[in-house]
C-alpha cells in the first residue's frame, strides 16, 4: 500500500514571496504518478502540477515547480511569486501506473494549508 | 465542454437513513472514481467505475454502493448512516483515451451531515 506524508500543517507566505510545501510518500512501485491539488474555499480539487516517476526532469507550471527526488521519495512544490489567489488547502497525491488501461486510484496527504497575506 | 457536477450541494440526513448521491462526468469520460474527504483530511478513495462495472474499491463497508450509467454518470449508495459518515464526498471522471495519467477531474462535491 502507499502512503503520503505532508508534515506541514499550516503555512503563510506574504504576496510576492516564493514557499516551498514538502511532500514524502512511501511505495514500493517502480513506475507511478505525483500530483498537487489545490482545494480552495470553494472545494473544487484543481489539479496544479504532475510529475510522472520516469522523468527525471522536475514538471514546472508558470509559478509552480516541483522538487521530485526519487531515491529519497519526496515531492515538493514551490510556488513563486505567491499571489493571494493562490490561498488555499494543498494536496500531494500519488498515483501507481496500471498496465491494464484502467485509471488507478489517487492517495492523497492530509494536506497544507497556504494562506498568503498581503 | 461541461465539467464534473454533482447533486445535491448539502445533505443532512438522520443515523440509520440512507442516502443517494449523484455526479455527472465530463463529456467523454469512461471512469468515475468516488472520495469522501473527513473534515481537515485528505480525499480517501471509495470505489471506481469502469465502463458500468466497479473496478477497484477502497477500505470502506458493503453499505456504500454505487452505479454506473450508460451515459457514465455515476451513483454513491450509503445504507445505515452512522455520524462518521459524515464528510464531502468528491466526484473525479476521467478517460481512459490517450497517453496515463488519466487526469480525474474533481466535481465540487456534496457535504453530507448526518444528525
Amino acid at each position: 500500500a502507499q502512503t503520503v506524508t505532508q508534515s506541514q500543517p499550516e503555512m503563510s507566505v506574504q504576496e510576492a514571496e516564493t514557499v516551498t510545501l514538502s511532500c514524502t510518500y512511501d511505495t514500493s512501485e517502480s513506475n507511478y504518478y505525483l500530483f498537487w491539488y489545490k482545494q480552495p474555499p470553494s472545494r473544487q480539487m484543481i489539479l496544479v502540477i504532475r510529475q510522472e516517476a520516469y522523468k527525471q526532469q522536475n514538471a514546472t507550471e508558470n509559478r509552480f515547480s516541483v522538487n521530485f527526488q526519487k531515491a529519497a521519495k519526496s515531492f515538493s512544490l514551490k510556488i513563486s511569486d505567491s499571489q493571494l489567489g493562490d490561498t488555499a488547502m494543498y494536496f500531494c497525491a500519488f498515483m501507481k501506473h496500471l498496465n491494464t488501461g484502467t485509471a488507478s486510484k489517487l492517495t492523497f496527504g492530509t494536506g497544507t494549508r497556504l494562506q498568503v497575506t498581503l | 465542454e461541461t465539467g464534473v457536477t454533482q447533486s445535491p450541494t448539502h445533505l443532512i440526513k438522520t443515523r440509520g437513513q440512507q442516502v443517494t448521491l449523484r455526479c455527472s462526468s465530463q463529456s467523454g469520460h469512461n471512469t468515475v472514481s468516488w472520495y469522501q474527504q473527513a473534515l481537515g483530511q485528505g480525499p480517501q478513495f471509495i470505489f471506481q467505475y469502469y465502463r458500468e462495472e466497479e473496478n477497484g474499491r477502497g477500505n470502506f463497508p458493503p453499505r456504500f454502493s454505487g452505479l454506473q450509467f450508460p451515459n457514465y454518470s455515476s451513483e454513491l449508495n450509503v445504507n445505515a448512516l452512522e455520524l462518521d459518515d459524515s464528510a464531502l464526498y468528491l466526484c473525479a471522471s476521467s478517460s481512459t483515451q490517450g497517453i496515463p495519467p488519466y487526469e480525474q477531474y474533481f466535481g465540487p462535491g456534496t457535504r453530507l451531515t448526518v444528525t
